[in-house]
C-alpha cells in the first residue's frame, strides 16, 4: 500500500489565485515528518516546508503553508497569490524515524497560467 | 552556504559502459543519500550513509551498484555495467541527521541516459 498518496497528477491554476496540492499519508507511527518540495523543469529538488506530527501548529513559510489535519492524515501544500514562477512538480514525503526513510508520493504536476 | 554538489549534471553512455556519479553534501552534514528518479515519479532510495557506514542499502542493486563515502564527506555511486533501464536522475541528498525534523537537501541530480 502506498504511503504517500498523491491524488492530482496535474493541476492548472491561473496567476494570482491560491492552490491547494493535496497529499494523505499512511502511518501507524506517532512520530512523523511530512515534507513538501518544488522540483522544476531543472530537476532540482527544493525543499518548501516541514511540519511535525507533534507540532500543534500549522507550518507556514512565506507563501506556503500547510494544511495539517492529523486525524485524516492529511497534510496539503497551499500556494497562495501563486506566480508563474511556482510551475512545477510538488513532492510530498514524509520521515518515518524507525524507518528512517523519506518516502515520496508520485507528485502533482502544477501550471500557472497567465 | 554552499548546497550539495553533484556531477557531471548529464551523462550519456551506452549500455554496458561502466558510469560513477560524485556527491559532495553540504559541509556538516553527517547523513547522506543516494535517490533513483524515474520519470514522472518520486525519489526512491538506493543507499543512506551515516557518516561513511552504509546503514541502508536494502534498495541498492547489488550486481551492478555499488557506492562508497570513504572519508565520511562526499560520496561516489558507480554502475557496472550500466543497462538501459537505469536511465534516471540520480540524486544525492544530505541531511544534519536523521531525527524526524532534520530536512534534507538535494542536489541538482545526475541524468543518466543509456544507449
Amino acid at each position: 500500500a502506498q504511503k504517500i498518496t498523491q491524488t492530482q497528477p496535474g493541476m492548472f491554476v491561473q496567476e494570482k489565485e491560491a492552490v491547494t496540492l493535496d497529499c494523505t499519508y499512511d502511518t501507524s507511527d506517532p512520530s512523523y515528518g511530512l515534507f513538501w518540495y518544488k522540483q522544476p523543469s531543472s530537476g532540482e529538488m527544493i525543499f518548501l516546508i516541514y511540519q511535525g506530527s507533534y507540532d500543534q501548529q500549522n507550518a507556514t513559510e512565506g507563501r506556503y503553508s500547510l494544511n495539517f489535519q492529523k486525524a485524516r492524515k492529511s497534510a496539503n501544500l497551499v500556494i497562495s497569490a501563486s506566480q508563474l514562477g511556482d510551475s512545477a512538480m510538488y513532492f510530498c514525503a514524509m520521515r518515518e524515524p524507525r524507518d528512517d526513510k523519506i518516502i515520496f508520493g508520485k507528485g502533482t504536476r502544477l501550471h500557472i497560467l497567465p | 552556504e554552499a548546497g550539495v554538489v553533484q556531477s557531471p549534471r548529464y551523462k550519456i553512455i551506452e549500455k554496458k559502459q561502466p558510469v560513477a556519479f560524485w556527491c559532495n553534501p553540504i559541509s556538516g552534514h553527517n547523513t547522506l543519500y543516494w535517490y533513483l528518479q524515474n520519470l514522472g515519479q518520486g525519489p526512491e532510495l538506493l543507499i543512506r550513509y551515516e557518516n561513511e557506514e552504509a546503514v541502508d542499502d536494502s534498495q541498492l542493486p547489488k550486481d551492478r551498484f555499488s557506492a562508497e563515502r570513504l572519508k565520511g564527506v562526499d560520496s561516489t555511486l558507480k554502475i557496472q555495467p550500466a543497462e538501459l533501464g537505469d536511465s534516471a536522475v540520480y540524486l544525492c541528498a544530505s541531511s544534519l541527521g536523521t531525527r524526524r525534523t532534520d530536512t534534507q537537501y538535494f542536489g541538482p541530480g545526475t541524468r543518466l541516459t543509456v544507449l
